[in-house]
């Protein structure tokens, strides 16, 4: 079985500001990891994801997330956070591939302040 | 491509009654799952199809939940005489199992048991 642990529940951040959410996981067996994102009112959206390859993935929007298999971690980070980025962000592992069904850690809500 | 939908967006509903949700998965994916989710909480699996197949259901699926995909297309999730418990985020996503990795994610329907 799988388990993700999302560290921070909720991360205040000043516009401009870095910010990293943290994501830490437990599995017997290899896993594919996953951010995903729910804006306010909206459906949840995949932010990145990691498969095989380079440990350091990054999304369209500047996130950029580092696989450590050593750490069982994958924190996501961004340089420079803008208003827009305040939303509910999901870390989520799946056994085999995203074709399975999803373990979803507990979400951290990032509010951004201008 | 008009993404998943998922019908009603709310329902309230008095304890001890049924309710059936709807979800319509993208056309051309095969693979549809059910999660749930709770205030505070990230989603959790319910269950999930292969075209009309019902692969796996979760130990949290009671024996009053029940799910179908009768023609490999729509599902629906029926819950007989809810309970508070109830009351909560469900939410449809899909995907292409010989596609990428990613689940796309309906806009849920909210419960709320009386």
């Amino acid at each position: 079985a799988q388990s993700v642990t999302q560290l921070d529940s909720q991360v205040p951040v000043f516009e401009e500001a870095p910010v990293e959410l943290r994501c830490n996981y437990s599995s017997s067996v290899s896993v594919y990891l996953f951010w995903y994102v729910q804006y306010p009112n909206q459906g949840l959206q995949l932010l990145l994801k990691y498969l095989s390859g380079s440990t350091l993935v990054e999304s369209i929007n500047g996130f950029e997330a580092e696989f450590n298999k050593s750490q069982t971690s994958f924190h996501l980070r961004k340089p420079s956070v803008h208003i827009s980025d305040t939303a509910e962000y999901f870390c989520a592992v799946s056994p085999l591939s995203g074709n399975t069904p999803l373990v979803f850690g507990k979400g951290t809500r990032l509010s951004v302040i201008a | 491509d008009t993404g998943v939908s998922q019908d009603p967006r709310h329902k309230i509903t008095k304890r001890g009654q049924n309710v059936t949700f709807r979800c319509d998965p993208i056309s051309e994916h095969n693979r549809l799952y059910w999660y749930r989710q709770t205030l505070g909480q990230g989603p959790e699996f319910l269950t999930y199809f292969q075209n009309e197949a019902q692969l796996e259901k979760s130990r949290l699926l009671s024996d009053r939940f029940s799910a179908e995909r009768p023609k490999g297309s729509f599902s629906t999730l029926e819950i007989q005489r809810t309970e508070q418990g109830d009351s909560a985020m469900y939410l449809c996503a899909s995907s292409f199992s010989g596609g990428g990795d990613e689940q796309f994610f309906g806009p849920g329907t909210r419960l709320t048991v009386l």
